[in-house]
């Protein structure tokens, strides 16, 4: 099973500023990483899949990078409507599907 | 547009069953392999199960192995999970999602409380 690790937990960011998410992955999965946002009482959103490609629909403000093990999520200027929790997950050897612990995006 | 629509949760005592169900509509459903996943309150993301189109190919967590069972009726566009001998730390909002190469679709998911 590969193991997803995102870090931090918990990242306090003040409107305006940018905001960088972690993943880690225990093995390689290639480019086949997704990126979510869910907030309270909601589904997830698919914000990035592919590692790098914004779905339909999402802010140039979010932007995916990275391959192999190590991913990264830029948000470049926090709006009110992105604290949230962001979650990385790995499709490219499933099952199981697995899903970082998350990672919360507070205001500061 | 995809839509995943998940019913049949609610409120069951430790030990007893439950199954829900999904309603697929907006893509060709025999065609793609289909997930449960869930979301304890207040905890991440897991995935429970996969089954393949045709149904050859199932998977499930440790965690609901024995204990759950996935499958499906393409001529219904139908996705369910039985679950058996239910138990406190099952208690989950559980979606339903297609997984392919551009990321998952979810429902809006069914709340299962396990509690006596």
């Amino acid at each position: 099973e590969i193991v997803m690790t995102q870090s931090p937990a918990t990242l306090s960011v003040s409107p305006g500023e940018r905001a960088t998410l972690s993943c880690r992955a225990s093995q390689s999965v290639s480019s086949n990483l997704a990126w979510y946002q869910q907030k309270p009482g909601q589904t997830p959103r698919l914000l990035i899949y592919g590692a790098s490609t914004r779905a339909t629909g999402i802010p140039a403000r979010f932007s995916g990078s990275g391959s192999g093990t190590e991913f990264t999520l830029t948000i470049s200027s926090l709006q009110s409507e992105d604290f949230a929790v962001y979650y990385c997950q790995q499709y490219n050897n499933w099952p199981p599907l697995t899903f970082g612990g998350g990672t919360k995006v507070e205001i500061k | 547009e995809v839509q995943l629509v998940e019913s049949g949760g609610g409120l069951v005592k430790p030990g007893g069953s439950l199954r829900v169900s999904c309603a697929a509509s907006g893509f060709t459903f025999s065609s793609y392999s289909m997930n449960w996943v869930r979301q304890a309150p207040g905890k991440g993301l897991e995935w429970v199960s996969s089954i393949s189109s045709s149904s050859s190919y199932i998977y499930y967590a440790d965690s609901v192995k024995g204990r759950f069972t996935i499958s499906r009726d393409n001529a219904k566009n139908s996705l369910y999970l039985q679950m058996n001998s239910l138990r406190a730390e099952d208690t989950a909002v559980y979606y339903c999602a297609r997984m392919q190469v551009r990321g998952m679709n979810w429902g809006q998911g069914t709340l299962v409380t396990v509690s006596s």
